[in-house]
């Protein structure tokens, strides 16, 4: 079975400072891992994607995750936080290699940056 | 570019109506998947098509049924409503032919009262 966990509930950061938001994984076999944004009353928006290659991969709105398959863990980052970046996020996984395998979610950090 | 369309975007039911939602999937994407988001959940994924044919089955009530129709869109059907179920639907769309590496796009989703 797969799981993500999202071990902050909530994230407050300063505008133009780094901000990370953290997400673990669990999955059999190779993942592939997703960050997904929510702002209030609306869809879940896609940032980014780890499939295969640099551990490094960059998003949407100035975002990045990196990747690390000995701790598990793909982490949500962003050198410099912008207002606009306030916003719900979600960690996903979804397993490799099967067709039309679901994505599960984890529980979601509220991302609050401060002026 | 086009994104997954979802009607309709609010719904308000009484208890023990039925409901029924409908989703448009990306332009060639043959994989559809629904999800339910309570109020400060996480999205749960209910059930996924694949080809028009069910693919998976996650926490979707006996109350629910759905289908992906020949043209790819798809419908969620809800009776006996319960308050508890309302929440935000969410429908969200795939290509997975070939490549089964490719992300899982969101609607905006409906919302769903019961009262």
């Amino acid at each position: 079975a797969q799981s993500v966990a999202q071990p902050e509930d909530q994230v407050n950061v300063a505008e133009g400072n780094p901000l990370t938001v953290k997400c673990t994984y669990s999955v059999s076999g190779n993942p592939y891992l997703f960050w997904y944004v929510q702002y209030p009353n609306r869809g879940l928006q896609f940032l980014l994607k780890y499939i295969t290659g640099d551990n490094l991969v960059k998003g949407s709105y100035g975002f990045e995750a990196e990747f690390n398959k000995s701790q598990t863990s793909f982490h949500l980052k962003k050198p410099s936080a912008l207002v606009s970046d306030s916003a719900l996020y979600f960690c996903a996984v979804r397993r490799e290699y099967s067709s039309a395998s679901k994505i599960i979610f984890g529980s979601g950090t509220r991302l609050s940056i401060r002026p | 570019a086009a994104g997954v369309i979802q009607s309709p975007r609010h719904l308000i039911k009484e208890k023990r109506e039925t409901a029924t939602l409908k989703c448009y999937p990306i332009p060639r994407h043959d994989t559809v998947y629904w999800y339910q988001q309570g109020p400060g959940q996480d999205p749960q994924f209910l059930i996924s098509f694949y080809e028009k044919m069910q693919s998976d089955k996650g926490s979707i009530p006996d109350r629910f049924s759905a289908q992906q129709f020949s043209d790819y869109h798809s419908e969620l059907n809800m009776s006996s409503l319960e308050l508890g179920d309302s929440a935000l639907y969410f429908c969200a769309s795939s290509l997975d032919s070939g490549d089964r590496r490719n992300t899982i796009y969101f609607g905006e989703g409906s919302w769903l009262t019961v009262v």
